[in-house]
């Protein structure tokens, strides 16, 4: 079982459409939890972080972590053409010093106008 | 700044061939990290550094080796490149920073190993 798992799609959604993108992970020691964009042919870039349970929100973007529950989600609202990427969930650990970062899958977005 | 560099950008290689991949970064983070993207598999970190002279192994590490000479630079090399390496490669730095989450990454080479 990957330590992180993440549905890698594609899903294809008309513009204006809220998205719903979801990881849920097995490692209780995360300590951040990161969503990252990339877009195609570039390298990735971080979109949003949280480290507590509960919703952060910044713009048409909310960052959704449940760590009773092991879940996190990235929800899009008024999702526009732009938005067309892959994204990829990202948890934090702490090892011997050095955070190491362990990825989902990454979803395939597609913003249709 | 320019960031994260790489290169070169693209390479294709013949099985049993060898070569360095340069990652430099400007911005004087202390951790300097490798990974490789395949298709499904997300990112899997390779190797990482956590300041000038120091290597560390990651997730992958088999058939690659790196070195930190210089606090700007890390370089991967492949001794004998094997068609299983076909892959995108990133690098990525962040400050040495305890409290720092965040990994500034490059824009990737592409590797093909015939």
């Amino acid at each position: 079982q990957k330590e992180v798992e993440q549905d890698p799609g594609p899903l294809s959604v008309p513009e204006g459409a809220i998205v719903s993108l979801n990881c849920t992970y097995s490692n209780s020691a995360f300590q951040y939890f990161m969503w990252y964009r990339q877009y195609s042919r570039k390298g990735p870039e971080l979109l949003m972080y949280t480290y507590s349970s509960g919703n952060k929100e910044d713009g048409r973007f909310t960052a959704q972590v449940d760590k009773s529950s092991k879940y996190i989600s990235l929800f899009i609202r008024d999702s526009q053409p732009s938005d067309s990427a892959t994204y990829l969930c990202a948890m934090s650990l702490l090892i011997q010093g050095a955070q190491k970062l362990v990825f989902g899958q990454g979803t395939r977005l597609t913003i249709n106008p | 700044n320019a960031g994260v560099t790489q290169t070169p950008k693209f390479r294709v290689l013949k099985t049993g061939q060898s070569m360095t991949l340069l990652c430099a970064q400007d911005m004087n983070h202390e951790y300097m990290y490798w990974y490789r993207q395949d298709p499904g598999m997300g990112l899997r970190l390779i190797h990482y550094s956590v300041g000038e002279g120091t290597t560390a192994k990651g997730e992958v590490p088999d058939g690659y080796n790196v070195s930190r000479l210089k606090k700007q630079n890390f370089l991967l090399g492949l001794e004998s490149a094997a068609p299983s390496q076909t892959s995108v490669y990133f690098c990525a730095s962040r400050t040495g920073t305890q409290r720092s989450y965040e990994q500034y990454f490059g824009p990737g080479t592409r590797l093909t190993v015939t």
